[in-house]
């Protein structure tokens, strides 16, 4: 299965943009990129979604590189609520619905 | 919509003993899934189902039985608790389809003492 890395954390100002970055450098063609989040004691929460193309949502935006070995979640004004650790996630259209957590980033937003 | 519910928040369990967690979703979904996450690590896959009568093993199914009769409720049990399954337990829906949005419920604490 192709793996992700991440930051173990990150820490952003209040209303400032935030850029998660992921590495997937081994991704295959068919592989989707999801980005979920978990807030403190909560389950996690559905972020976005990609392909090839950028993708836009009233949460984020995520950006995806031209040859698909990265991918950057982008929180376009981070409030206090954003604080949650933040995973990035392949998966590939066998088992889209199977998903590989790893151990994310943790976003700290600081007021 | 209740969305994606949990049964009991928290509990705590004897060597041995036995209990099953329940998950219960009113989007009409198909896929079902349990997945337990270990303190300061990320989700594992446990168990999942593709509807109802249809269930499969994830990454870590010792220890743990699952049925789907009925597309809303997907009960997860344990059959002898071990302090190793000590964990916060998800579960998890969503329709059929490539990709999909996975909803998920708020978790049950479980200490096995």
């Amino acid at each position: 299965d192709a793996k992700t890395t991440q930051p173990n954390s990150m820490e952003s100002n209040e209303e400032e943009p935030v850029h998660l970055p992921c590495n997937h450098s081994t991704i295959s063609g068919t592989d989707y990129i999801h980005w979920y989040r978990q807030l403190p004691s909560q389950g996690p929460e559905y972020v976005i979604h990609g392909l090839t193309s950028n993708v836009n949502n009233r949460m984020a935006s995520l950006a995806i590189a031209e040859d698909r070995k990265s991918s950057t979640l982008i929180l376009h004004r981070a409030t206090l609520r954003d604080a949650a650790v933040y995973y990035c996630i392949l998966t590939y259209s066998g088992s889209a619905r199977q998903l590989t957590f790893g151990s994310g980033t943790q976003l700290t937003v600081l007021p | 919509n209740a969305g994606v519910t949990q049964t009991p928040k928290f509990q705590v369990l004897k060597t041995g003993q036995s209990m099953t967690l329940q998950c219960a979703q009113d989007m009409n979904h198909e896929y079902m899934s349990w997945y337990r996450q270990d303190p300061g690590m990320g989700l594992r896959l446990i168990h999942y189902s593709v509807g109802a009568g249809i269930t499969d093993q994830g990454e870590v199914p010792n220890g743990y039985n699952v049925s789907r009769s009925t597309t809303e409720d997907f009960p997860l049990r344990l059959l002898s608790a071990a302090p190793s399954q000590t964990s916060v337990y998800f579960c998890a829906s969503s329709y059929s389809g490539n990709p999909v949005e996975q909803y998920f419920g708020p978790g049950t604490r479980l200490t096995v003492t």
